[in-house]
């Protein structure tokens, strides 16, 4: 099916481990995005990407790392684990980021560091 | 720094109707989006306002005034499905979206 995908949906780590979120989309679209969603907060926008081989750092990016060497594929690692990055974590993707362009959410990725 | 304030919750009765507002300052303004987030979900896309007015879509409209950095999301004939979180966000000079913290919509019957 067209879309977007996370995987794994729920992930229990601890602290100083590594993990990696993935983010797949079938959309061909250029752009894709990382934000991670705490209460009280909006929508945090970590890391994004126009295209592969391209990406920039949005206004959370401390502690975890991105890469797309594909257009469909853009994980998310964070290198060391620490408890402030208990979070969960949305993956989006749009054509465009100009003209209205909505960005489409994967289902979201439930990360919970002991 | 960049803010967007919306109310944290608000409580409306089936059938009615509903405003939800959000207020903005944010460096430049290139557009700003309703999305609808049900709890455990992703959010999903409601409107797109980038000119002053009223954007009409089914019983959603949305309401921009670029000179008051001043947005609403109308809802009428609310249902229960529309227990929801509303967000608001605000496409910057960056074409970065600065979200706000959203408000969430309890229905009652």
């Amino acid at each position: 099916d067209a879309g977007i995908t996370q995987s794994p949906r729920y992930k229990i780590t601890e602290t100083g481990r590594q993990v990696t979120l993935m983010c797949h989309q079938t959309w061909s679209h250029s752009y894709m995005f990382w934000y991670r969603q705490d209460l009280g907060h909006g929508l945090r926008l970590i890391y994004y990407s126009a295209a592969a081989d391209i990406t920039d750092k949005g206004e959370v990016p401390d502690g975890y790392v991105v890469s797309r060497s594909k257009t469909e594929n853009f994980p998310l690692t964070l290198e060391s684990a620490t408890r402030s990055q208990t979070s969960v974590y949305f993956c989006a993707s749009s054509l465009e980021v100009a003209g209205g362009n909505e960005q489409f959410f994967g289902p979201g990725t439930r990360l919970t560091v002991l | 720094g960049q803010n967007i304030d919306q109310p944290t919750e608000m409580t409306a009765t089936e059938g009615a109707i509903v405003q939800i507002n959000c207020t903005y300052q944010t460096s430049g303004f290139n557009g700003l989006f309703w999305y609808q987030q049900h709890a455990g979900e992703a959010p999903t896309f409601l409107s797109y306002n980038v000119l002053d007015g009223l954007e009409e879509k089914g019983r959603f409209s949305s309401f921009l005034s670029r000179s008051k950095g001043y947005s609403y999301l109308l809802l009428k004939e609310l249902q229960m499905k529309d227990s929801a979180s509303y967000l608001c966000a605000v496409l910057d000079s960056n074409y970065q979206l600065i979200w706000g913290a959203g408000t969430k919509l309890i229905i009652k019957p």
